[in-house]
Formats: C-alpha cells, sequence, structure tokens
C-alpha cells in the first residue's frame, strides 16, 4: 500500500523553464515531508524539506508547496538546469508516534531537463 | 562536512552466506535508519533506532537483524541469503529524529549482489 505516491515516472523540461514535480500522499498522520535527488547507484540527497505548519518553504531555486487539504506537495525548480536531471524523490513522515519513525518514499519522478 | 558513511560500498556473497553492512552516521546524530531498494523501485524502509534502541521498524526479514552501537554506529546483519535480497541498502542519520524539522541525510549505499 503505497502511502505516498508521484503519479509521474518521468518529466522533460528545457533549460531555463519551470520543473514542477508532484506528489500526492494518503495518510493524514504524515506532517514532515521532504524531498531528495537520487544518481543512480548514489545514496539520496537531501533537497528540502517542508513541515506541515507551513505551506511553503524556498531554498534557493526549489520550493516546496503543501497542500494539506489535497494531501498534496509539489517541488518547484526555477530556473532548470542540466545538472537537475536526476530522479526526484518526494517522502512523508510522521512524528507523532516518537523518534525515529520511518519516512515513506514515494515512488521517484526522473527529471531530464534539455539543453 | 562529515557525511554519512557506509561500508562496504559493494558486496558480493553466495545463496545462504551472511553479510554484515555497516553504517556511520554524522557525528552528533542519534538516529539511524535503514532503507532497501531493489532495482527500480522506491526505497522500502527496514529499520531505524533512536539512542541505541529499535525506534520502528518496516519490512525487515526475521533473517535480518541490526543494531546501533554506543557510538551511534549501526550494522546490519544478514543471514541466509537469497537471490531477492540483491540490492542497494541506504543508512540515513538525523539527529533526534524527524522531529522539530530535522532532515534525514543518505550514505552512498552498499550494493549487495547475491549469486
Amino acid at each position: 500500500d503505497q502511502q505516498v505516491k508521484q503519479n509521474s515516472p518521468s518529466l522533460s523540461v528545457q533549460e531555463g523553464r519551470i520543473s514542477i514535480l508532484n506528489c500526492d500522499y494518503t495518510n493524514s498522520m504524515f506532517d514532515y515531508f521532504l524531498w531528495y535527488k537520487k544518481y543512480p547507484a548514489e545514496g539520496p540527497t537531501f533537497l528540502i524539506s517542508i513541515s506541515s505548519i507551513k505551506d511553503k518553504n524556498e531554498d534557493g531555486r526549489f520550493t516546496v508547496f503543501l497542500n494539506k487539504s489535497a494531501k498534496h506537495l509539489s517541488l518547484h525548480i526555477v530556473p532548470s538546469q542540466p545538472g537537475d536531471s536526476a530522479v526526484y524523490f518526494c517522502a512523508a513522515s510522521s512524528s507523532g508516534f516518537g523518534t525515529g519513525n520511518q519516512f515513506y518514499f514515494g515512488t521517484g519522478t526522473s527529471l531530464t531537463v534539455i539543453p | 562536512a562529515a557525511g554519512v558513511i557506509q561500508s562496504p560500498r559493494h558486496l558480493i556473497k553466495e545463496k545462504r552466506e551472511t553479510a554484515t553492512l555497516k553504517c556511520y552516521p554524522i557525528p552528533r546524530h542519534d538516529t539511524v535508519y535503514w532503507y532497501q531498494q531493489g532495482p527500480g523501485q522506491d526505497p522500502q524502509f527496514l529499520i531505524s533506532f533512536y539512542e541505541k534502541m529499535q525506534s520502528d521498524k518496516g519490512s525487515i526479514p526475521d533473517r535480518f537483524s541490526a543494531q546501533q552501537f554506543s557510538d551511534y554506529h549501526s550494522e546490519l546483519n544478514m543471514s541466509s541469503l537469497e537471490l531477492g535480497d540483491s540490492a542497494l541498502y541506504f543508512c540515513a542519520s538525523s539527529l533526534g529524529g524527524l522531529q522539530g524539522g530535522t532532515e534525514a541525510f543518505f550514505g552512498q549505499g552498499t550494493r549487495l549482489t547475491v549469486v
């Protein structure tokens, strides 16, 4: 049962344009969300996170938006660069049950930024 | 800055053998998470530890065990290896879990191949 879903397995964007990666979740207890970028055979690299008390968090070219009522979050990359080409995973966790709770990953979206 | 260190990076074992994967968290981090990622799949949570105690448990087979030591490093012990255990094994660490907005950072992973 996939609690975090990324319905677009792949996305292609022209360099300089905006990349929008979407993520949906089903568990209303999730209150912390993270985005990771991953290259083949490497560990996921943390990008940006957002707590459920916010609806937006910005860090340089990366902005994450959270819509709690829709159980939806999105990652915006502006402007997109060829080096952004990778697989992007969203992850969600619940802090309600103690420290060290697992975080659940989505299925990933492969982003290709075309020069 | 120091990152999460995993060893070994690559491991080849035969069926029914045992394997031990090690994870050294970022200094001062007290929480360790283990994830397994099969080819083309999203990372699946195995187990986590906080302050040397098991914190959360996912889809970890009974053939696997793990612990966190006094220096906060963690070891994942895998016995009676099966072909299906071939995967990338990632360890992540965080400070105090994901409560309070801390992030989890991943190591580069151990690629286990069972032949």
